[in-house]
C-alpha cells in the first residue's frame, strides 16, 4: 500500500475487555515497530519485529500486551484484561530495512484507545 | 530523567521570523539524531536527520553537538503551515545492536499570522 495502515481508527471499551489492533505496513518493508503515545509526550517504543521474528519486546509494559506478526508483514497488537492507564494512541511504524535505528521509519494514523 | 528531553513550548513565533529549539539526550552512545513533526491527532513525520557537520533542508537547519550532548532545530521564515510539534529522536544502541529510537515529548511551535 501506499503508506502504513492501522486500523481500527477509534476504538472504546470497556475495563477488563480485550482488544486487538492491526497494522499493515508498508509493501516490503522489513522492520516493523509499535508505539504507545499517552497524551502530551512523544511515542513510547513497545516492541519490534524483523520479518515474522519479534526481536525485541522490552517496552510492552505488561504481560497483558502481546505483539505478532505471523507472516512477516500485517502485526496484531493484543491488550488483554484492559486497564485504564492503557488509554492512549497506539502507533505502529515500519521500515524498509532492518531496524539499525538509522532508517526513517513511517508512520500509520494510530488507532486511539479509550478505555471506560 | 528521561533519555530524550525537550522544552515543551510553545514558542510562539510571528509569522516570517525565525525560532530555535534545542533537545538534550543522555545516552553519549548515541549514534543517530532525527527531528520528526507532529500535527494535532496526527502520525509523527520525519522532517529531517541531523547530521554531525550540521545540516540544512530549505528553510530548517538541524545542528548536533556530540560534547554537551544536544540537537538544534532552526526555522527561518516561519510559515503558519510550520505550526507543529516538533520530536526530537534519538538511537539508543542496545545489545543486539537493532538501535531503538528514543522520542522527546515534544515541543510545540505555533507560528502567528
Amino acid at each position: 500500500g501506499a503508506g502504513v495502515s492501522q486500523s481500527p481508527r477509534y476504538k472504546v471499551a470497556k475495563r477488563g475487555q480485550d482488544v486487538a489492533l492491526r497494522c499493515d505496513p508498508i509493501s516490503g518493508h522489513v522492520s516493523l515497530f509499535w508505539y504507545q503515545q499517552a497524551l502530551g509526550q512523544g511515542p513510547e517504543f513497545l516492541t519490534y519485529f524483523q520479518n515474522e521474528a519479534q526481536l525485541d519486546k522490552s517496552g510492552l509494559p505488561s504481560d497483558r500486551f502481546f505483539a505478532e506478526r505471523p507472516e512477516g508483514s500485517v502485526s496484531t497488537l493484543k491488550i488483554q484484561r484492559t486497564q485504564q492507564e492503557d488509554s492512549a494512541v497506539y502507533l505502529c511504524a515500519s521500515s524498509a530495512n532492518r531496524g539499525l535505528g538509522n532508517q526513517p521509519q513511517h508512520f500509520g494514523d494510530g488507532t486511539r484507545l479509550s478505555i471506560l | 530523567r528521561k533519555e530524550v528531553e525537550q522544552d515543551p513550548g510553545p514558542f510562539n513565533v510571528p509569522e516570517g521570523a525565525t525560532v530555535a529549539f534545542n533537545c538534550t539526550y543522555s545516552n553519549s552512545a548515541s549514534q543517530s539524531f532525527f527531528w520528526y513533526r507532529q500535527d494535532c491527532r496526527k502520525e509523527p513525520k520525519l522532517l529531517m536527520s541531523v547530521y554531525s557537520s550540521g545540516n540544512e533542508d530549505g528553510r530548517f537547519t538541524a545542528q548536533l553537538n556530540r560534547a554537551s550532548q544536544y540537537i538544534s532545530l532552526l526555522i527561518r521564515d516561519s510559515k503558519l503551515s510550520d505550526s507543529a510539534t516538533y520530536l526530537c529522536v534519538v538511537n539508543s544502541p542496545t545489545t543486539d545492536s537493532w538501535g531503538k529510537l528514543q522520542f522527546g515529548a515534544g515541543t510545540q511551535v505555533v507560528v502567528t499570522p
